[in-house]
This record gives structure tokens, C-alpha cells and sequence, in this order.
């Protein structure tokens, strides 16, 4: 059982636009950043947003996060076939002084 | 471009040691944390701790404290996360990655990952 939870999985006709949410507590998300991080099949993750909503240079803009209280969610738009990929929400927990990370998306491009 | 190289694929027997590296770039090396991240077959992703290589200053997860030992080498840039007796239950890939403090979740870039398979 993960600290942040995910929904398993997520599915969109590319062109769509898919949310991806994130729920945590007052110890994570709502009082730490969060980050998300894209894990193509085979591959190592990949980081996909930090610090809430900002982008690392070369994440297309059809990638956004926001966050609301202890809430968080990723958001594609204009999905793509190579958007097909896990998923994860990760933040610093105050109380376990640790990383905890949610038990990850599973986004399928139908 | 900072890039992190990890050593090749292990296959060990339960009660063997074992030790993987991940190699920076020397210009980088000191100015980074190290962090290590476990994914068991088919599951999440695991934080395990953090060194930094300037001072070998670590954290670990609780989960994985007392059961492996998070190491630097400076001369080397090189992190290490070694196991002195491994379990089934290791098997996993392992990956290292840059973070930006010892808590933060901000991991950037990652290595290729080290698979682990621990079986008798």
C-alpha cells in the first residue's frame, strides 16, 4: 500500500486530454513539492515535473501539474501514442523522513 | 550534460554479498546527491536513501536501513549500494539518480538501472 495514492490506470484516444490524480496528506503533498516522473516500457523513469507545475527543458507543454491541498494531478493534453507509459507522484514525507512515491498509472493510448 | 552510468546485470545466491556502482560525471559528482530507488518485478517504484558524495553524508529509508549500506567514492565519482547478505526478496532494479537535497523527491537524471536477481 503506497503513501500517495493513484489510480492503476488511465486510458485516452490520442488528441484527448487525461488527468492523472495524486492523493497524500498534510506530511507529503500538503506541505512538500510534488514531482512526477514518466517510466516508458523498459526504460528508467524520467522526470516529468518538479516542484508542483514546472517543466524540465524538453517536456513538451502538453505535460502540466498542479496540486491543491493534499492533492496533486498530472494532466496530458493532445495525447499521443508515446505517451503510453507509467506514471508516478513522488514527495518528501515530513513523518516518515523519507521519499514516498504513489504506487503508479498505467496509461494505455487506445 | 550530467549523465549516470550503473554497473551490469548480478545473478546471486541468498546469503551472497554484493555491490553496484553508478558513475558520474567528475564535474558534477560533489555538487549532487546520489539517490538509490528500488523496483521490485512488475511494482513501484521504492526510495531506499541518499548519500552525498562531498561528505558521504546518507539517509536511508527504514524499510532498507541495517540491511544495505549506501557508499561514495569522491576520487571515483562513484556512489555504491552494497548488500553484505542478500535475500530473494532483493531482486529488483535498482537505480540511482541525481537529487537536489537529502529531502527532496527531485530525481534528475536517472541511470540505466542495475538488475538484481537474487535465486538459489
Amino acid at each position: 500500500q503506497s503513501v500517495l495514492t493513484q489510480p492503476p490506470s488511465a486510458s485516452g484516444t490520442p488528441g484527448q486530454r487525461v488527468t492523472i490524480s495524486c492523493s497524500g496528506s498534510s506530511s507529503n503533498i500538503g506541505n512538500n513539492y510534488v514531482y512526477w516522473y514518466q517510466q516508458l516500457p523498459g526504460t528508467a523513469p524520467k522526470l516529468l515535473i518538479y516542484r508542483d507545475n514546472q517543466r524540465p527543458s524538453g517536456v513538451p507543454d502538453r505535460f502540466s501539474g498542479s496540486k491543491s491541498g493534499t492533492s496533486a494531478s498530472l494532466a496530458i493534453s493532445g495525447l499521443r501514442s508515446e505517451d503510453e507509459a507509467d506514471y508516478y507522484c513522488a514527495a518528501w514525507d515530513d513523518s516518515l523522513s523519507g521519499v514516498v512515491f504513489g504506487g503508479g498509472t498505467k496509461l494505455t493510448v487506445l | 550534460e550530467v549523465q549516470l552510468v550503473q554497473s551490469g546485470a548480478e545473478v546471486k545466491k541468498p546469503g551472497e554479498s554484493l555491490k553496484i556502482s553508478c558513475k558520474g560525471s567528475r564535474d558534477s559528482f560533489t555538487s549532487y546527491w546520489i539517490g538509490w530507488v528500488r523496483q521490485m518485478p512488475g511494482k513501484g517504484l521504492e526510495w531506499m536513501g541518499v548519500i552525498y558524495p562531498g561528505d558521504s553524508h546518507t539517509k536511508y529509508s527504514p524499510s532498507v536501513q541495517g540491511h544495505v549500506t549506501i557508499s561514495a567514492d569522491k576520487s571515483t565519482s562513484t556512489a555504491y549500494l552494497q548488500w553484505s547478505s542478500l535475500k530473494a526478496s532483493d531482486t529488483a532494479m535498482y537505480y540511482c539518480a541525481n537529487s537536489d537535497s537529502s529531502s527532496s523527491a527531485w530525481f534528475d537524471p536517472w541511470g540505466q538501472g542495475t538488475l538484481v536477481t537474487v535465486s538459489s
